[in-house]
Order: C-alpha cells, then sequence, then structure tokens
C-alpha cells in the first residue's frame, strides 16, 4: 500500500513565488527523502531528512518534519522557471528494505 | 560522465514478445534497483540488488526476470510481454542497502502494442 500521499497533486505559480509541498505518510519512518522528475527524466534526489531531525536546508530547499503527525513539507524559495517539476516524497517505512514513493506533486513556475 | 545509464531509451514492441533492459552504474555502489512508473506517474518497486544477490521482489509476474551479472550492472528482462506492462522503467543504485540517496538513470520508455 502507498506510504507518502503528496499535497497539492499539482501546483503552479509565478517566478519569484514561494511553492510549499506537503507529505503526510503512515507508519513510522527512519527517514524521509525528496526527490524531483524533470519531464521525461529520471529521479533526481534532493534533501533526506532523518526521523530525529525536525528540518533540513539545502540551498533555496528547506524541508520540514513532524514525526508526530506522520508529515513533512518541502518549500522551495523563490522559484525559477527551472524548478519546474514533479517533487516525490518517499519513505523506509519503518525499516523495509525499500523506499515507498508518494503520487507527486507537479510543481509549474511561470516566467 | 553518466552515473547511472539504461539502454534503450525507447522501446517499443508487440505483445508476446521478449526484451531486455540493461542498466549499468559507475558509482562503485553495492545495491541496485528497478523502478516501475505508471501513466499516472506513480513509482514503485520491483526488485532490489545488493551485491548481486536480490533482496527485494515485490509482486511482479514471474515474466519478469532480474539479473546481476556483477554489482555494477543489473538487467530486466520480460518474457511474454502485455499491453500493461507499458510503462517507464527506472533503474537506480544506492551506496548500500541502507536506503539512503538513490541515483536514478534516464529511464526505459516501454510501449507494448
Amino acid at each position: 500500500s502507498q506510504q507518502g500521499e503528496e499535497d497539492p497533486q499539482a501546483l503552479s505559480i509565478q517566478e519569484g513565488e514561494n511553492a510549499t509541498m506537503n507529505c503526510s505518510y503512515k507508519t513510522s519512518i527512519n527517514n524521509l527523502q525528496w526527490y524531483r522528475q524533470n519531464s521525461g527524466r529520471g529521479l533526481v534526489h534532493l534533501i533526506l531528512i532523518r526521523s530525529n531531525e525536525r528540518e533540513k536546508h539545502s540551498g533555496r530547499l528547506r524541508v520540514t518534519l513532524d514525526t508526530s503527525k506522520k508529515s513533512s513539507s518541502l518549500l522551495i524559495t523563490a522559484s525559477r522557471a527551472a524548478d519546474t517539476a514533479s517533487y516525490f516524497c518517499a519513505t523506509d517505512a519503518g525499516g523495509s528494505e525499500k523506499l515507498v514513493f508518494g503520487k507527486g506533486t507537479k510543481l509549474t513556475v511561470n516566467p | 560522465d553518466t552515473a547511472v545509464s539504461q539502454t534503450p531509451k525507447y522501446l517499443v514492441t508487440q505483445m508476446g514478445n521478449d526484451k531486455s533492459i540493461k542498466c549499468e552504474q559507475n558509482l562503485g555502489h553495492d545495491t541496485m534497483y528497478w523502478y516501475k512508473q505508471d501513466s499516472k506517474k506513480f513509482l514503485k518497486i520491483m526488485f532490489s540488488y545488493n551485491n548481486k544477490e536480490l533482496i527485494i521482489n515485490e509482486t511482479v509476474p514471474n515474466r519478469f526476470s532480474p539479473k546481476s551479472p556483477d554489482k555494477a550492472h543489473l538487467n530486466l528482462h520480460i518474457n511474454s510481454l502485455e499491453l500493461g506492462d507499458s510503462a517507464v522503467y527506472f533503474c537506480a543504485s544506492s551506496q548500500d542497502r541502507a536506503l539512503g540517496e538513490q541515483y536514478f538513470g534516464p529511464g526505459t520508455r516501454l510501449t507494448v502494442t
């Protein structure tokens, strides 16, 4: 069964605005990861946050994790047209040996 | 220098045929994966190998057979292709089986007609 679910399914913003995507999951996790997928390409790892971390930054990306609510958010600040892509969260589903991906959020950044 | 490569990028074939997809990683990773992404972009693990040993075999029809000749290569052979096999197949690798960062190949778009 699906572990992570992203929200919203689609998001359209103007260049320069911030984009926030959310991910909810069902079982306990060791870590949660965010990936980006440009159209027609493979997934690219963005950031990994461990279950004992609450917030992590990487450039214009900020990820938060609330294990009590079983949710995470990805914030992209000062978005650019090049950020247009689908964004997926993935969890290890509490010690299983596989990553389980959500359905993704499709982000469109309009120039 | 491509980290994870797959061939072919596109594969169009008829129902009933047998086809193979090849994957190679030059990252020195121990663990490799095959994922299937359907038309709704849902990505699901199919198989995982660690140092040539099969560690994950999801509920996949036995028409799908992975093979890892060495830890840098993971191939996927599909027998008796069906319409429902049409999807994008991604190979990925990670340093070890601890489920850290995974590196994905560019994908193989399989279309079964």
